[in-house]
């Protein structure tokens, strides 16, 4: 049981380079999102998805594009990167909360992207 | 304003202390609390969920108060092993998931 997956584990990047990050998960949950943590500033919601075919806007969705066009996948797109761009994401999936209103979610184990 | 705030701490203490992290929500109409215990560069894990009469897992003790819109992590007889970033999260109407910066605790032998 893979649980939630993230690819690739690291990227280096250049300036205005475009890459696509993925999240694949094998529990058939229903949201998914898309973080990033710095230092100091803790988790903060890039994007989120609420089910296949749905995306919307978390806290900084500057810069980031996203779609989820299957269920078990939510891919995280950088069109023209940025040095400010440079963190660690991670990806995490949820069940149905009118499944369960307490229900954890799981993470990937991390992107570490580096822009230069 | 932030729909999550916590200490930073950090908190060093001597093993077999008790400890206690708080954490402010700004929205009272979220719905779900959490702590998430995170360690050096790896992915946050579920803690314990936070109930509204208050839960309780072997040494942790979570505590919710709507009316101050907080919640608590209180840890007895700390073990080296505590040693990590303790993450509150909070789940609005939303269902966005929001974390607080996170604490960071070290625990000293």
């Amino acid at each position: 049981n893979a649980g939630v997956t993230q690819t690739p584990k690291f990227r280096v990047l250049k300036t205005g380079q475009s890459m696509t990050l993925l999240c694949a998960q094998d529990m058939n949950h229903e949201y998914m999102y898309w973080y990033r943590q710095d230092p100091g500033m803790g988790l903060r919601l890039i994007h989120y998805s609420v089910g296949e075919g749905t995306t919307a806007k978390g806290e900084v969705p500057d810069g980031y594009n996203v779609s989820r066009l299957k269920k078990q996948n939510f891919l995280l797109g950088l069109e023209s990167a940025a040095p400010s761009q440079t963190s660690v994401y991670f990806c995490a999936s949820r069940k149905d909360r009118f499944l369960d209103l307490n229900t954890e979610a799981f993470f990937g184990q991390g992107t570490r992207l580096t822009v230069v | 304003r932030k729909e999550v705030e916590q200490d930073p701490g950090p908190f060093n203490v001597p093993e077999g202390a008790t400890v206690a992290f708080n954490c402010t929500y700004s929205n009272s109409a979220s719905q779900s609390f959490f702590w998430y215990r995170q360690d050096c560069r790896k992915e946050p894990k579920l803690l314990m969920s936070v109930y509204s009469s208050g839960n309780e897992d072997g040494r942790f003790t979570a505590q919710l108060n709507r009316a101050s819109q907080y919640i608590s992590l209180l840890i007895r007889d700390s073990k080296l092993s505590d040693s990590a970033t303790y993450l509150c999260v909070v789940i609005n109407t939303g269902n966005q998931f929001y974390f607080g910066t996170g604490t960071s605790l070290t625990v000293i032998p």
